[in-house]
């Protein structure tokens, strides 16, 4: 199947530093990529849908101007954490969604991240 | 409002028993639904999917089977293997429009030897 990349699979930070994560769609272009968190012991939350070459759209309650997302091209969207804070602290993941396809999503490894 | 919905949020199976997941959903434009295997520190992986024009579909161990008009959908595994204990996700996207897609909280699922 279709492959998805992050980097770096695990990041730990001092608070109130940036933190950036990579997603790629390897085989594949993806118009549309989505970034999830997942706090301990609780479903995967959709933070923000991120569409190439224009403005990410984010779900109620997450700040965009503390998660940037940036989908320059249509295999790389990122993710940067700004002014980290340990609540910050969890497993983000990625997925894109093959624009080539029947829109079936393909998942990231995920990225841990740990704000001291 | 939850439109995912796992109420267990977790199972214990025998090996070689069947282990029967559940997943209910509110939301009448959902029109596929797959489920996902997630280890701890992992990135989740599909395990099998199903079309709303479908009530079943199968694939080696696993089995899934969906009920439009109860909103709800199963994930079969049998026989269970210890190497199935992991949490399990259901989740569900309108795939018209290409939307993300909406998970359960997922169903921790213990299979003993």
């Amino acid at each position: 199947g279709a492959v998805v990349s992050q980097h770096p699979s695990w990041v730990i930070c001092k608070s109130g530093t940036s933190v950036k994560i990579e997603c790629r769609s390897l085989d594949f272009q993806a118009t549309t990529m989505f970034w999830y968190r997942q706090f301990p012991k609780q479903s995967l939350m959709l933070m923000a849908t991120s569409n190439e070459g224009s403005k990410a759209t984010y779900e109620q309650g997450v700040e965009k101007d503390k998660f940037l997302i940036n989908h320059a091209s249509l295999t790389l969207s990122t993710l940067t954490v700004t002014s980290a804070h340990p609540e910050d602290s969890s497993f983000y993941i990625c997925s894109a969604r093959d624009s080539g396809g029947n829109n079936e999503q393909f998942f990231g490894p995920g990225t841990r991240l740990t704000v001291l | 409002d939850q439109q995912v919905k796992q109420n267990s949020p977790s199972l214990s199976v025998q090996e070689g028993r069947i282990s029967i997941l559940n997943c209910d959903y509110t939301n009448s434009m959902f029109d596929y639904f797959l489920w996902y295997k997630k280890y701890p520190a992992e990135g989740p992986t599909f395990l099998i999917s199903i079309s709303s024009i479908k009530d079943k579909n199968e694939d080696g161990r696993f089995t899934v089977f969906l009920n439009k008009s109860a909103k709800h959908l199963s994930l079969h595994i049998v026989p269970s293997q210890p190497g199935d204990s992991a949490v399990y996700f259901c989740a569900a996207t309108d795939q018209q429009a290409g939307t993300a897609l909406i998970f359960g909280k997922g169903t921790t699922l213990s299979v003993s030897s």
